[in-house]
């Protein structure tokens, strides 16, 4: 299985802080990764698909990078709105694999 | 608009079966992989199983393998995951999740996520 490991596992930012949350795969996952985005009580929400590709309706202020083996999900502005748990995924192979969360908290 | 709900949720003992549904609606179901994903209280995601949009195979995580059972009725629009050998691990709740692009075969990336629905596995 390949393992998903994300850093942080928290951080403590403020409004206007540029933030970047990191993913390494245990292999070589191509560009089959994305991000998510959860508030508490609520579903997981799609940012970045194929690791660079933003989803329709998300913010510019979010953006992914990598290939391989590392990626980068970086919140060019910290919003209130971003103060979430964000999650990256593989979809090379199966089983697919999650990372254990980032926390975006108030500093 | 795209709609998954998800039920059949509830309280089971350690051993026990349940049987979840995600009723799917806005968007042609037969066209899209589905999975589920779980998330125990307080911790992560973890993918938990999915079918391709054919439904010719199916694909487990390794800790439910040969326990739960995906399937899809394409004519019903709908999406089920049928537990087994239930165990207090099991406890999370469970979202029903559609590929984000129509694909006979591949299973990729998850948009949108249904609502959840909290399976509790104890005596």
């Amino acid at each position: 299985d390949i393992q998903m490991t994300q850093s942080p596992s928290s951080v403590s930012a403020s409004v206007g802080d540029r933030v970047t949350i990191t993913c390494r795969a245990s292999q070589g996952i191509s560009s089959w990764l994305a991000w998510y985005q959860q508030k508490p009580g609520k579903a997981p929400n799609l940012l970045i698909y194929a690791a660079s590709s933003l989803q329709s309706g998300v913010p510019s202020r979010f953006s992914g990078s990598g290939s391989g083996t590392d990626f980068t999900l970086t919140i060019s502005s910290l919003q209130p709105e971003d103060f979430a748990t964000y999650y990256c995924q593989q979809a090379n192979s199966f089983p697919l694999t999650f990372g254990g969360g980032t926390k975006v908290e108030i500093k | 608009e795209v709609q998954l709900l998800e039920s059949g949720g509830g309280l089971v003992q350690p051993g026990g079966s349940l049987r979840l549904s995600c009723a799917a609606s806005g968007f042609t179901f037969s066209s899209y992989a589905m999975s589920w994903v779980r998330q125990a209280p307080g911790k992560g995601l973890e993918w938990v199983s999915g079918i391709p949009a054919s439904g010719g195979s199916t694909y487990y995580a390794d800790s439910v393998k040969g326990r739960f059972t995906i399937s899809r009725d394409n004519s019903k629009d709908t999406l089920n995951l049928q537990m087994n050998s239930l165990r207090v691990e099991d406890t999370a709740v469970y979202y029903c999740a559609k590929d984000r692009t129509s694909s006979s075969s591949r299973i990729d990336w998850f948009d949108p996520w249904g609502q959840g629905t909290l399976v509790t596995v104890s005596s």
